[in-house]
């Protein structure tokens, strides 16, 4: 098992280009979380899944889309970038079943917009 | 709004000394509380949860509902423990959301 993955692993962006990071899991989770890290705030999430067709927002969701297309991925948009989006990108994932087992995490992605 | 409070950006021991790293969160009847850690290029990971009661990596945390604490504690710091700490509480249970604290820096010196 691979676990959660996430690609890719950096990226540098201009101002007001988009772009999509990728979350895969091979778990069979049902829910997935778009995180987002950064100095001194801890992780705060932007924006999750409870499953296949199905997505919701965070605690700071604005200037992201999500989507959920197949049950095993989890896409993270940004549309315009903004400097304000620089930052450490975590995916999770975790099954339905037990509401108090972990979330399993990805690597994370470093994105950096200029 | 349920908040998750972790006071101390940076916690600095040396090795042997004892660990606390303090976590507070607002009141809300039965709480779900974790202490996640990243290791230095590792991934977030879970290091352990209060409903298990368990020990990990010598690690232990209770919580105390009257004080409204999940601190986290070690009686003799290992270098290897260096790290970021977060904790963690489920919010809203059709979703398993959790919200994080700021997170703890500790750095255990040789």
């Amino acid at each position: 098992n691979a676990g959660v993955t996430q690609t890719p692993k950096f990226r540098v962006l201009k101002t007001g280009q988009s772009m999509t990071l990728l979350c895969a899991q091979d778990m069979n989770h049902e829910y997935m979380y778009w995180y987002r890290q950064d100095p001194g705030m801890g992780l705060r999430l932007i924006h999750y899944s409870v499953g296949e067709g199905t997505t919701a927002k965070g605690e700071v969701p604005d200037g992201y889309n999500v989507s959920r297309l197949k049950k095993q991925n989890f896409l993270l948009g940004l549309e315009s970038a903004a400097p304000s989006q620089t930052s450490v990108y975590f995916c999770a994932s975790k099954k339905l079943a037990e509401h108090t087992d972990t979330q399993y995490f990805g690597p994370g992605t470093r994105l950096t917009v200029l | 709004a349920q908040r998750v409070t972790q006071p101390e950006k940076l916690l600095s021991v040396f090795k042997g000394a004892p660990v606390e790293l303090k976590c507070n969160y607002s009141y809300s009847g039965s709480p779900e509380l974790f202490w996640y850690v990243q290791y230095s290029r590792q991934r977030l990971q879970l290091l352990l949860r209060h409903i298990s009661r368990e020990s990990i990596k010598g690690f232990t945390a209770d919580l105390n509902k009257g004080e409204t604490s999940f601190h986290l504690k070690k009686p003799f710091a290992q270098e290897e423990d260096s790290a970021m700490y977060y904790c963690a509480r489920i919010l809203g249970y059709n979703t398993d959301k959790l919200i994080f604290g700021t997170g703890t820096r500790l750095q255990v010196f040789p």
